[in-house]
């Protein structure tokens, strides 16, 4: 399985809004809606941010918003605050038990 | 709470071995699907495998790169889960979480991660 593509960086204000996109194939984030999004701070731990391409985890703020078109799925990030900054991966079943993870993408908050 | 402690990173020569642990508590071990994931310096996220439930038929799944070298085992009875590597080699660097993975293939729950450095 190839790791789904993410753009290395993205960036955004305090306030504003930013879209962190995932592209995969029909054979994964195409094919199934289990497209998920981590947020990674530095040293730390991942934490799942978005499951099932939608689904927020309690506790996940709704500043944080995933979806899917075709074989591309997005991650928003409204009203950005500081604490945002981190790395952020996606995630799709990718069949016969298979999981594949992005590349991750750095969001810096400027 | 949940919590996930891994334990026997360390440093290891190419074509090595190495197991890790990763002691369960805070949730029905014997109802989990446990993964391993792993993380290269600076680098993403990478599935490695994972053991679905004994009643689920105990099923074991493997990244390719780690196939045939790599093995996952669970005992339930200790609530533990662990990760033989054997042959190892440079690239399989990382650190290296064990995860509790939701049966909609999304990991609910991360260990702190233990590192495992292959070198000569």
């Amino acid at each position: 399985q190839s790791a789904l593509t993410q753009p290395p960086s993205a960036s955004g204000s305090p306030g504003q809004s930013v879209t962190i996109s995932c592209t995969g194939t029909s054979s994964d984030v195409g094919g199934y809606n289990y497209v998920s999004w981590y947020q990674q701070h530095p040293g730390k731990a991942p934490k799942v941010m978005i499951y099932e391409v939608s689904k927020r985890p309690s506790g996940v703020p709704d500043r944080f918003s995933g979806s899917k078109s075709g074989n591309t799925a997005s991650l928003t990030v409204s009203g950005l605050q500081a604490e945002d900054e981190a790395d952020y991966y996606c995630s799709s079943y990718a069949g016969n038990n298979n999981v594949v993870f992005g590349g991750g993408t750095k969001l810096t908050v400027l | 709470e949940v919590q996930l402690v891994e334990s026997g990173g360390g440093l290891v020569k190419p074509g090595g071995s190495l197991r890790l642990s990763c002691a369960a508590s805070g949730f029905i071990f014997s109802n989990a699907w446990m993964t391993w994931v792993r993380q290269a310096p600076g680098k993403g996220l990478e599935w490695v495998g994972r053991t679905k439930t004994k009643t689920e038929g105990g099923t074991i799944d493997y990244a390719a790169p780690v196939k045939g070298r790599f093995t996952i085992s669970r005992d339930d009875s200790k609530d533990t889960l662990y990760l033989q590597m054997n042959s190892l080699k440079t690239e399989d660097t990382a650190v290296y979480y064990c995860t509790v993975e939701a049966n909609t293939w999304y990991v609910g729950y991360w260990g702190q991660g233990t590192l495992v450095t292959v070198s000569s």
